[in-house]
């Protein structure tokens, strides 16, 4: 039980151009989920956390308006990363919290790499 | 100074020995701290959970909190090569409210000789 999976797992794009990662939570109702971004050799950076049914709380630092999350059902939340450039490149992977299980429980997905050229 | 310090490594140990992994942190208001294990290209999987300061064991895992030294550890026994892979800890603040992002460390690579 408890799987998270991700649409891609991975994407090259163009730069300029838009991409949309999906994330789902497949056995289980995900009432907050998270958005990482892992840069090679860094640790995993919290970008912004999803309620269901609400806007998202973005991190210092992260572009709400290049970074777009919607968490329209409590088994799906995707993130748009809008004009993406190539600074833009890295590894995004995302967490859901289980409804009902403890605090701080959050299952991850497998991550998505995205490549800007 | 880093919120989340902790050695990437890489740290290569025989099979069957004692591992222990650690990290230090500078925010004294972490109250959660956790155990990831991650596989190359994979997403994170909690090992271990622990609230404040004390010792949890499940297994061959045991994770340690000193919160008066801002200081965590993992430690594994009887090691297997199966064991190889990134791990991280993580802590996060409480805020009264729902689940809480995480604070991540850089990830200790580990790598269990046969």
């Amino acid at each position: 039980g408890a799987v998270v999976s991700q649409h891609p797992s991975w994407v090259i794009c163009k730069s300029g151009t838009s991409v949309k990662i999906e994330c789902r939570s497949l056995d289980f109702q995900a009432t907050t989920m998270f958005w990482y971004r892992q840069f090679p050799k860094q640790s995993l950076m919290l970008m912004a956390t999803s309620n269901e049914g609400s806007k998202a709380t973005y991190e210092q630092g992260v572009e709400k308006d290049k970074f777009l999350i919607n968490h329209a059902s409590l088994t799906l939340s995707t993130l748009t990363v809008t004009s993406a450039h190539p600074e833009d490149s890295s590894f995004y992977i995302c967490s859901a919290h289980a409804a009902g299980q403890g605090r701080n429980t959050q299952y991850f997905g497998p991550g998505t790499r995205l490549t800007v050229l | 100074q880093k919120e989340v310090e902790q050695d990437p490594g890489p740290l290569s140990v025989p099979e069957g020995a004692i591992v222990s992994l650690n990290c230090t942190y500078s925010n004294s208001a972490f109250q959660y701290f956790m155990w990831y294990r991650q596989y190359s290209r994979k997403g994170p999987e909690l090992l271990m959970y622990t609230y404040s300061s004390g010792n949890k064991e499940d297994g061959r895992f045991t994770a340690q909190v000193d919160k008066s030294s801002k200081y965590i550890s993992l430690f594994i026994r009887d090691s297997q090569p199966s064991d190889s892979a990134t791990y991280l800890c993580a802590m996060t603040l409480y805020s009264g409210g729902g689940a809480d992002g995480l604070t991540f460390g850089k990830g200790t690579h580990l790598i269990i000789q046969p």
